[in-house]
C-alpha cells in the first residue's frame, strides 16, 4: 500500500536559519513526489516535484527537497527561513494512478 | 501558467438548500480535475476524480447523489452540495491536472471555497 509519512506535525523555527521539513514515503511503484504549501485559508502552492530524473530538485522561494530511493525520503528543505514562510506544507505520493496521497501536513512556525 | 480559480470563495446557506461551486482552469485545458474536501487542521481528503464528458468517480463513503459533480468542459467543473447540513461545513478544493486518471501528471489547486451550513 502506498502511504505517506510527515515526521512533524510542527516545526519552529527562528528565522534566518535553516528549515528541514521531513517526509518518507511507501510506494509499490516509481512514485512522483511533490510538496505543497498552504497558506491560512488558501489553497495549496507547488513548491516543487521530483518525476525520476534529478534527485535533488529545486523549487520556488529557494526550497529544495533531495529524493533518497534507499531511504525512501522526500525531506524539504531551505538555507534560510522568512516569516512568510510560515504556512503548512504536504508532502504528497502520486504511485503512478494520479491520485495523490497526502501526508497530514507540517505546520512551519517562523520566529522573528 | 496553471492557474484554477474558484467561486465562490466563501458561501453561507441556510441547512436543506443546496450550494454549487466552480471550479476553472484558467490558462489550460484540464483533462482531469478532482474535488477535495479539507477539515480544520487536517490533511486534503479526495472526495472524486472526475474527466470532461464522463461521470465522476467518487472515492469510498462519499455520496455520489449528496456531491454531484459535472465536468461540462474542459476549463469547468462544478460540485453541488444538495440538502446542504452543517455537517457538510468544510474547505473544500478543487484541482485541476492535464493528464489522464491512471497515468501522472502535476495537480494545479485552486484557492479553495470555505462552506458554512447554518
Amino acid at each position: 500500500a502506498q502511504s505517506v509519512t510527515q515526521l512533524d506535525s510542527h516545526v519552529s523555527v527562528s528565522e534566518g536559519t535553516p528549515v528541514l521539513l521531513r517526509c518518507n514515503y511507501s510506494s509499490s511503484y516509481s512514485p512522483s513526489l511533490f510538496w505543497y504549501v498552504q497558506h491560512p485559508n488558501k489553497g495549496l502552492q507547488l513548491l516543487l516535484k521530483y518525476t525520476s530524473a534529478a534527485t535533488l530538485v529545486k523549487g520556488i522561494n529557494g526550497f529544495e527537497a533531495e529524493f533518497k530511493k534507499s531511504e525512501t525520503s522526500f525531506h524539504l528543505t531551505k538555507p534560510s527561513a522568512h516569516m512568510s514562510d510560515a504556512a503548512e506544507y504536504f508532502c504528497v505520493v502520486d504511485p503512478g494512478t494520479y491520485k495523490y496521497i497526502f501526508g497530514t501536513g507540517t505546520r512551519l512556525k517562523v520566529l522573528a | 501558467g496553471a492557474v484554477v480559480s474558484q467561486h465562490p470563495s466563501r458561501v453561507i446557506c441556510k441547512s436543506g438548500t443546496s450550494v454549487k461551486i466552480e471550479c476553472r482552469s484558467l490558462d489550460f485545458q484540464a483533462t482531469t480535475m478532482f474535488w477535495y474536501r479539507q477539515f480544520p487542521k487536517k490533511s486534503l481528503m479526495l472526495m472524486a476524480t472526475s474527466n470532461e464528458g464522463s461521470k465522476a468517480t467518487y472515492e469510498q463513503g462519499v455520496e455520489k447523489d449528496k456531491f454531484l459533480i459535472n465536468h461540462a468542459s474542459l476549463t469547468l467543473s462544478t460540485l453541488t452540495v444538495t440538502s446542504a447540513h452543517p455537517e457538510d461545513s468544510s474547505f473544500y478544493i478543487c484541482s485541476a491536472g492535464k493528464g489522464l486518471a491512471g497515468g501522472t501528471d502535476t495537480q494545479y489547486f485552486g484557492p479553495g471555497t470555505r462552506l458554512t451550513v447554518l
